[in-house]
């Protein structure tokens, strides 16, 4: 089955302490990206990957590190998470940027205490 | 860069009316326009894209009309039903060239 996966769904942790969200897409995709979703915000683009070794900052990137070593592997990291990270993640990926679908995967809802 | 503004932020509808979600874009360049819908508690997901060659695209009660000049596209959801109460977010885009920029979302509620 075609899909994007994310680990873990749900965390919550304390500031400071370094974590990383995991996205893996099995379908052979060039172009992945990660979004932050908050209340009347909508979706903003954090970073995004054009292809393995080629990352590059969206929106809003400032307290995030994303590397993409391998095709299907995008994780994102926060090397200090604060409280004003607390939100609703996604990873997508599509074929290439901007031309088909966007494949989301479910979600990680971070809370920074 | 490319900025998407999105209209109404909430919407709501009595079943079987029509619903219309509008957004303009900055980028005279834009050329690919998705909608998504994400569902309660659900992952965003596409329903339906147009490219700038067309000003219009249905599929079955869903369409969506562009129009190039003034900037703006928009969503038409005919005969609602409850099932299509969600988020829907629209998005413009360079295609094959920039990355997709999102509006705020609209909350659709359809009342039964």
């Amino acid at each position: 089955e075609a899909q994007v996966t994310q680990n873990p769904r749900y965390l919550i942790t304390v500031t400071g302490k370094k974590l990383t969200v995991t996205c893996s897409q099995n379908m052979n995709h060039e172009y992945m990206s990660w979004y932050r979703q908050d209340p009347g915000l909508g979706l903003r683009q954090i970073y995004y990957s054009m292809n393995v070794e080629v990352t590059d900052k969206g929106d809003v990137p400032e307290g995030y590190k994303v590397s993409r070593k391998e095709k299907r592997n995008f994780p994102l990291i926060l090397e200090s998470p604060s409280p004003n990270q607390t939100s609703l993640y996604f990873c997508a990926s599509s074929l290439e940027v901007s031309y088909t679908e966007a494949f989301f995967g479910q979600g990680t809802r971070l809370t920074v205490v | 860069g490319e900025n998407v503004e999105q209209h109404p932020s909430t919407l709501s509808v009595q079943e079987g009316d029509s619903a219309v979600i509008k957004c303009t874009y900055s980028d005279s360049a834009s050329n690919y326009f998705p909608w998504y819908k994400q569902e309660l508690g659900k992952r965003p997901q596409l329903i339906i894209d147009i490219r700038s060659n067309v000003g219009e695209k249905k599929d079955q009660r869903i369409a969506v009309t562009l129009n190039k000049t003034a900037k703006h596209f928009s969503l038409h959801i005919t005969e609602t039903q409850p099932e299509d109460s969600a988020v829907y977010f629209c998005a413009a885009a360079i295609s094959g060239n920039t990355p997709l920029v999102f509006g705020k979302g609209t909350r659709l509620s359809v009342i039964a």
